[in-house]
């Protein structure tokens, strides 16, 4: 069966340094995978998805980016962290059938 | 783009008792699917049911049921004989087929209700 995990589940972060959060696919190949945002007391809001290695679309400017160096890994970045990246961050993913699962997610305060 | 709205921040009710959560899209697509996802306290996001638009007959799963009105755009979820369990924020969400040089789906959400179940 496919699993999806992210990691770190949690991380406190000071403004200005960079920042790393990684999600990998098991159980499949090829997958849509997503990087999705949920600010506090707000919806979920896409950031990136990738059809293939190396392929990112960016849904909204920001001060992150994403990477896929592998088939089913993705990876999201940022080079010096605001205060306002703080949030819950969710990888998710898609194959086969017309559904998105997602990620246990990582919570991310920047401080 | 395609908007989701789900008019009620927050609702209760009492166990055993039956809810219905409202949501509805804006979309001019003819083809698509619709979403809920739960997402309880530990914040990890759970399908909880699916429906394509192209399907006439609503939803079912177990407790869960939707009331599917592609006419007036409406998707609402009905939880029925509630349990301590369901309480958590419930995400509508919608989904079509965008095709930007290779295959590929997004979902849009609604902003989320939180439900309540009390003993």
């Amino acid at each position: 069966s496919q699993t999806i995990h992210q990691w770190p589940a949690t991380l406190v972060q000071p403004v200005g340094s960079p920042l790393s959060l990684e999600c990998t696919v098991e159980g499949t190949s090829n997958p849509n995978l997503y990087w999705y945002r949920q600010a506090a007391g707000r919806g979920l809001q896409l950031l990136f998805y990738s059809v293939g290695i190396g392929q990112i679309s960016s849904e909204v400017p920001q001060n992150l980016s994403a990477s896929r160096p592998q088939d089913r890994q993705f990876i999201l970045s940022s080079k010096k962290l605001l205060l306002s990246d703080s949030g819950f961050y969710l990888c998710a993913w898609k194959k086969s059938g017309n559904t998105i699962y997602f990620g246990e997610g990582s919570w991310l305060t920047v401080v | 783009a395609q908007t989701v709205t789900q008019s009620q921040p927050e609702m209760s009710v009492q166990e055993a008792e039956t809810v219905t959560l409202s949501c509805t899209y804006d979309t001019s697509e003819n083809n698509y699917y619709l979403f809920w996802y739960k997402q309880p306290p530990s914040r990890q996001m759970i399908l909880v049911i699916r429906q394509e638009a192209y399907k006439q007959q609503n939803a079912t799963e177990n407790r869960f049921s939707v009331n599917f009105q592609k006419a007036a755009k409406s998707f609402s979820l009905k939880i029925s004989d509630s349990q301590l369990g369901d309480t958590a924020m419930y995400f509508c969400a919608f989904m079509k087929h965008v095709a930007s040089g290779g295959s590929n789906y997004k979902l849009t959400f609604g902003k989320g209700t939180l439900l309540t179940v009390n003993p």
